[in-house]
């Protein structure tokens, strides 16, 4: 199994500021790439899918896929106290997701 | 309604008991998934199912016995308990696919194991 990896954070930001989170894979020939959210003791819930380099925005989200450097990140905007979770990057290889160990997110107030 | 529901949310068990999770998905979905989240929060896959037949089975114990009597279905029955199998099992399902979107994870609620 290829692997998919983060920053496992936390990333604290202030309220209101430019929250980035970064992950890279191994696998050249995935095409398709996951933004999940998850709350503490809750299930994790898709924010965003990408699947051609370049920007993907979606309100405050911004997905960034570059395929030559196997890099994906989401960008989120104007940052609130209730975006605080771990953000889990996915990529689809073959019938499956395969996860990165999230990254913590903490936005103070 | 929800879309993906699991039974029951919590078990606590003593170790070497057997004990069985089960799923159900009203998405029309084909495809339903096996996934264990350790302490450290790393999902990772362990069964999936397309149309009642298994697709993937990752390197599981034996302990470990999913079954899907029809495609909105998926029971995961585990045998002789270890400690190290205290976790969070989700279910989810998914539409079979190569393009775009396809792929996307619908999950449970989860269903979280402790084993004393």
């Amino acid at each position: 199994q290829k692997e998919v990896e983060q920053n496992s954070g936390p990333l604290s930001v202030p309220e209101g500021a430019i929250a980035s989170l970064n992950c890279t894979y191994s696998d050249r020939g995935s095409q398709s790439f996951f933004w999940y959210r998850q709350y503490s003791g809750k299930s994790p819930e898709l924010i965003m899918f990408i699947y051609s380099n370049g920007d993907k925005e979606d309100g405050r989200f911004t997905a960034q896929l570059n395929k030559a450097s196997q890099y994906v990140s989401l960008l989120i905007r104007d940052s609130q106290p209730s975006d605080s979770a771990t953000y889990l990057c996915a990529v689809k290889e073959g019938n499956k997701l395969v996860f990165g160990a999230g990254t913590i997110l903490r936005v103070k107030s | 309604d929800t879309a993906v529901s699991q039974t029951p949310k919590y078990l606590v068990t003593q170790m070497g008991n057997d004990k069985s999770i089960k799923c159900e998905q009203n998405l029309g979905h084909d495809t339903m998934y096996w996934y264990k989240q350790d302490s450290k929060k790393f999902l990772k896959i362990m069964f999936s199912y397309n149309n009642k037949e298994l697709i993937i089975n990752e390197t599981v114990p034996n302990r470990f016995s999913p079954k899907s009597p029809d495609k909105a279905h998926l029971n995961l029955h585990i045998n002789s308990l270890e400690l190290g199998d205290s976790a969070v099992y989700f279910c989810a399902s998914s539409r079979l696919g190569t393009g775009g979107a396809d792929g996307e994870l619908f999950f449970g609620e989860g269903s979280r194991l402790t084993v004393l």
